[in-house]
């Protein structure tokens, strides 16, 4: 069993649509991550969470430490959004390292 | 802040000769460098954890004598395949943190190996 649950796995969606990816996790953490990979390969960490919701452009991120869940919401999505998008979690007890998703690919289509 | 480096971006090498990649933290002191491993469609696999002046710990399953990981400096940590095979062909990322900060990625370096 993955300590992190992603879904969906693929995703597709018109521009302009609101999106929504979640993250499950089985594990106490120190801080749950949200990467976006675009199709090069290079990662972008995009928001750091221990509590309650960060705001940044469109990208709205939320986290429920009580029932161990994230939500990545992309307003108003576009095609320069299509990447994947991984949540990845750190752990009191293992340093800094994370456990992660295995990634929900999105594809927004013009 | 906080930028990640990757060299080469792409290499493409013969079977039997050896790859060393270097990972870089160009504007920050990195106490604790990763290195991971990525197939298609799948996720970041987690091949090692360098500190600075420390032996790497390799996760299970990793050969340490076949990726050797060498973290000299606050700034620079290397990775060298040995022996590459074809097996080995795969796209390298690291990441370098310091203290408990999140990481930060490098834009990874993708390996063919004929």
């Amino acid at each position: 069993k993955n300590e992190v649950e992603q879904s969906p796995q693929n995703l597709t969606a018109q521009e302009g649509e609101f999106i929504t990816i979640n993250c499950s996790y089985s594990v106490g953490i120190s801080a749950l991550h949200w990467l976006q990979q675009h199709p090069g390969g290079g990662i972008v960490s995009l928001f750091m969470l221990s509590s309650g919701k960060k705001k940044h452009g469109r990208l709205i991120a939320t986290i429920n430490i009580q029932e161990k869940h994230s939500s990545l919401h992309i307003t108003a999505s576009h095609p320069r959004d299509s990447a994947v998008y991984i949540c990845a979690v750190g752990t009191p007890n293992t340093g800094n390292q994370f456990y992660f998703g295995t990634g929900t690919s999105l594809t927004v289509i013009p | 802040g906080a930028v990640v480096s990757q060299h080469p971006s792409w290499v493409i090498c013969k079977s039997g000769t050896s790859v060393k990649i270097e990972c870089r933290s160009l504007d920050f002191q990195a106490t604790t460098m990763f290195w991971y491993r990525q197939f298609p469609k799948q996720s970041l696999m987690l091949m090692a954890t360098s500190n600075e002046g420390s032996k790497a710990t390799y996760e299970q399953g990793v050969e340490k004598d076949k990726f050797l990981i060498n973290h000299a400096s606050l700034t620079l940590s290397t990775l060298t395949v040995t022996s590459a095979h074809p097996e080995d062909s795969s796209f390298y990322i690291c990441s370098a943190s310091r203290g408990w900060e999140t990481q930060y990625f490098g834009p990874g370096t993708r390996l063919l190996v004929l």
